[in-house]
């Protein structure tokens, strides 16, 4: 079946400007994961939602980040007066209701210049 | 300090080495260990999955746990070309919720 869908994969925004970043999770999925990856480093947690509701955010850098899933499906994380420091490897992933297995999706490349 | 620490290589072995990858973490909280492999421009893939202390074994794989000493591994034995790539630690307290993920080791299987 399908995977974990991402997109665009590839941004490239002017600093300052608002970008949104969607996942489309596996069909099933109740639970959604967005981290944040840089270059040679490990997935690092922004947030995760079961169903609609976002049950941690603890991961998001400030206030300019922030993510909704309004019908427990597709998910947008937004960043706001993007600025060079948020270049990084947006990774989405799913998780279905029986499982620990977070699948992840292909990631979205941002680059703010 | 990071809560997971892991060497980032790169590891480069000949081809039926043995392959030792490994990882200390801090939190003494954490209870679910896994390892993800990452192949280059890809999203990482969930490889061996362990729950406490003890030794899980899938075909080549073994993963080891020791919470005493907050120290996981990941042993690949004969390992092949196309085990050539970044494997990352994860963990987490309850499992379904957030992973804390180690930096990646970079491996390269020499043929």
């Amino acid at each position: 079946g399908a995977g974990v869908s991402q997109s665009p994969r590839y941004k490239v925004t002017k600093r300052g400007q608002d970008v949104a970043l969607r996942c489309d999770p596996i069909s099933g999925h109740v639970s959604l994961y967005w981290y944040r990856q840089a270059l040679g480093q490990g997935p690092e947690f922004l947030t995760y939602f079961n169903y609609e509701a976002q049950q941690d955010k603890s991961g998001l850098p400030n206030d300019r980040f922030s993510a909704e899933r309004p019908e427990g499906s597709i998910s947008t994380l937004t960043i706001q007066r993007t600025e060079q420091r948020d270049s990084a490897m947006y990774r989405c992933a799913s998780r279905g209701p029986s499982s620990y297995e977070q699948y992840f999706g292909p990631g979205t490349r941002l680059t703010v210049t | 300090q990071k809560e997971v620490e892991q060497d980032p290589g790169p590891l480069s072995v000949p081809e039926g080495a043995i392959v030792s990858l490994n990882c200390t973490y801090s939190n003494s909280a954490f209870q679910y260990f896994m390892w993800y492999r990452q192949y280059s421009r890809k999203g990482p893939e969930l490889l061996m999955y362990t729950y406490s202390s003890g030794n899980k074994e899938d075909g080549r794989f073994t993963a080891q746990v020791d919470k005493s000493s907050k120290y996981i591994s990941l042993f690949i034995r004969d390992s092949q070309p196309s085990d050539s790539a970044t494997y990352l630690c994860a963990m987490s307290i309850f499992g379904n919720e957030k992973l804390t993920f180690g930096t990646g080791t970079r491996l390269t299987i020499i043929p």
